[in-house]
C-alpha cells in the first residue's frame, strides 16, 4: 500500500499568513494527489485534483503543486473560514489512501 | 445539483450486519464511478470501496475484504454498502462520493460528498 504522510499534524496561524502543508507519498504517485478540506462537524470538500487543479468554486488564494513523491498545499492569505482540517489522498492505486490530516487553527 | 444522501446507519452488535444506501440525484449516476469513505470518530479518513459505473468492477480496502460488499443499482440511482461480521472497529461515519475523472475508479477525485451516516459496533 501506499502510505501517505502530511506534515505538519497540526499548526496555527493568523488572518493574512502564507500557509503550507506538504504530503510526501512513500513510492511515486505521478500527479495522482488530490486535496481535501473538512471543517468541524461537515464532509470533506474536494479543493484540488490531479496535483494543481483547482476545483471549481474554490477561491484562489488554494493553490497547490507537486509531482511524484512530493506535494504541497498553499493558503497564500488564511482567512478566518479556512479553519479545517485538511487531507491529502492518492489516486494513483488501490488501496486508495490518505494522509492523516492536518488541523489548522486561527491564532 | 449533484446530491448524495446516504441512508442505513445505526447501532447494530459486534458480528451483526448492515446495509447502507446512497441515493444519488443530478447527474447520469451510471456514468460514474462511486465510493465508500469512512471516517472513525475523531480519527482521519479511510477509502474502503470503490465500485465502475457499470458494477462490474469492485475494490476494497483489506481491512473491510470478504466482510463487506458494495454494489449499485443504476436504474434507481442508489449505491450499497453491504456490511457483514461487523467489528467495533468499524465504527464511523460512512461518506459515499462521486469519484470523477475517469470512468475507471482509478486516477480520480471525489467530488461531490454526501453528509455521512454514522455506523456503530456495540453491545
Amino acid at each position: 500500500d501506499i502510505q501517505m504522510t502530511q506534515s505538519p499534524s497540526s499548526l496555527s496561524a493568523s488572518v493574512g499568513d502564507r500557509v503550507t502543508i506538504t504530503c510526501r507519498a512513500s513510492q511515486s504517485i505521478t500527479k495522482y494527489l488530490n486535496w481535501y478540506q473538512q471543517k468541524p462537524g461537515k464532509a470533506p470538500k474536494l479543493l484540488i485534483y490531479v496535483a494543481s487543479t483547482l476545483q471549481s468554486g474554490v477561491p484562489s488564494r488554494f493553490s497547490a503543486i507537486g509531482s511524484g513523491t512530493d506535494f504541497t498545499l498553499t493558503i497564500s492569505s488564511l482567512q478566518p473560514e479556512d479553519l479545517a482540517t485538511y487531507y491529502c489522498q492518492q489516486s494513483y492505486s488501490f488501496p486508495q489512501t490518505f494522509g492523516q490530516g492536518t488541523k489548522l487553527e486561527i491564532k | 445539483e449533484v446530491q448524495l444522501l446516504e441512508s442505513g446507519g445505526g447501532l447494530v452488535q459486534p458480528g451483526g450486519s448492515l446495509r447502507l444506501s446512497c441515493a444519488a440525484s443530478g447527474f447520469t449516476f451510471s456514468s460514474y464511478s462511486m465510493s465508500w469513505v469512512r471516517q472513525a470518530p475523531g480519527k482521519g479518513l479511510e477509502w474502503v470501496s470503490a465500485i465502475s459505473g457499470s458494477g462490474t468492477t469492485t475494490y476494497y480496502a483489506d481491512s473491510v475484504k470478504a466482510r463487506f460488499t458494495i454494489s449499485r443499482d443504476n436504474p434507481s440511482n442508489t449505491l450499497y454498502l453491504q456490511m457483514n461480521s461487523l467489528r467495533a472497529e468499524d465504527t464511523a461515519v460512512y461518506y459515499c462520493a462521486n469519484s470523477r475523472g475517469t470512468s475507471s475508479p482509478k486516477y480520480n477525485w471525489f467530488d461531490p460528498w454526501g453528509q455521512g451516516t454514522l455506523v456503530t459496533v456495540s453491545s
